[in-house]
């Protein structure tokens, strides 16, 4: 069965700080290794990490795989009362047919 | 494009009663998900259709829930006689693959609440 990781469960910091959140995952043959953010309700896409991928950038956020380590961390700099969520972790799997995995979430609260 | 919408929003229901829960998938999608939210478990997979066949069933939690997906751009997902442990949000995600990793689009959610 596959299983995601995720910690620190919640974290609360201030404006302007950098925080790393991170994913540990047991999968049968990896495939991919997404993050999403939630807001209020629904969950929305930040990256998708592969093999052929495995370091990605969008503004003040930016996410590594490491295979070896199975895991991965997400990378915010310079943190916003706009960044406060959950941040999810999910992986997906290369063998049959089976949909994304996600972990428990970690808990994100930015104060200014 | 709207998006993936879900139906209704919000579900505040007596235990007993029957609850269906709606979803539009975005057009040309041809995988569609049910996952279930609770503080407790975090995001659960339900199920999953692909050009709208069952494929994965193994997390619904017993026979009081079914699903189906009559066309590619319809689902819904049924629970009856409803409790209180049912209590969660619903999301409904759409993806264009056979499913195995791929980027999901996830609906707003149906909030539902069993009393």
């Amino acid at each position: 069965e596959d299983k995601v990781v995720q910690s620190p469960l919640s974290l609360v910091v201030h404006e302007g700080d950098t925080v790393t959140l991170n994913c540990s995952y047991e999968v049968t043959n990896f495939r991919s290794l997404l993050w999403y953010k939630q807001e209020k309700k629904a969950p929305t896409f930040l990256f998708m990490l592969t093999s052929s991928g495995i370091e990605k950038k969008s503004g003040r956020l930016s996410s590594i795989l490491d295979k070896k380590e199975l895991s991965s961390i997400l990378n915010i700099t310079a943190t916003q009362t706009g960044d406060s969520a959950i941040y999810l972790c999910a992986v997906g799997s290369a063998t049959g047919r089976r949909a994304l995995t996600f972990g428990s979430g970690t808990r994100l609260q930015v104060q200014p | 494009d709207a998006g993936v919408i879900q139906s209704p929003r919000h579900e505040v229901t007596e235990m007993g009663q029957e609850v269906t829960l709606r979803c539009k998938p975005i057009s040309g999608h041809n995988s569609l998900f049910w996952y279930r939210q609770t503080m407790m478990r975090g995001l659960e997979l339900l199920i999953y259709f692909n050009n709208n066949v069952p494929i994965d069933d193994s997390g619904m939690p017993e026979d009081r829930f079914s699903a189906k997906m009559p066309n590619a751009s319809f689902s819904t997902l049924k629970i009856q006689p409803s409790e209180p442990r049912d209590s969660a949000v619903y999301f409904c995600a759409s993806s264009l693959g056979a499913g195995g990793g791929e980027k999901l689009f996830f609906g707003s959610g149906t909030q539902l609440s069993v009393l």
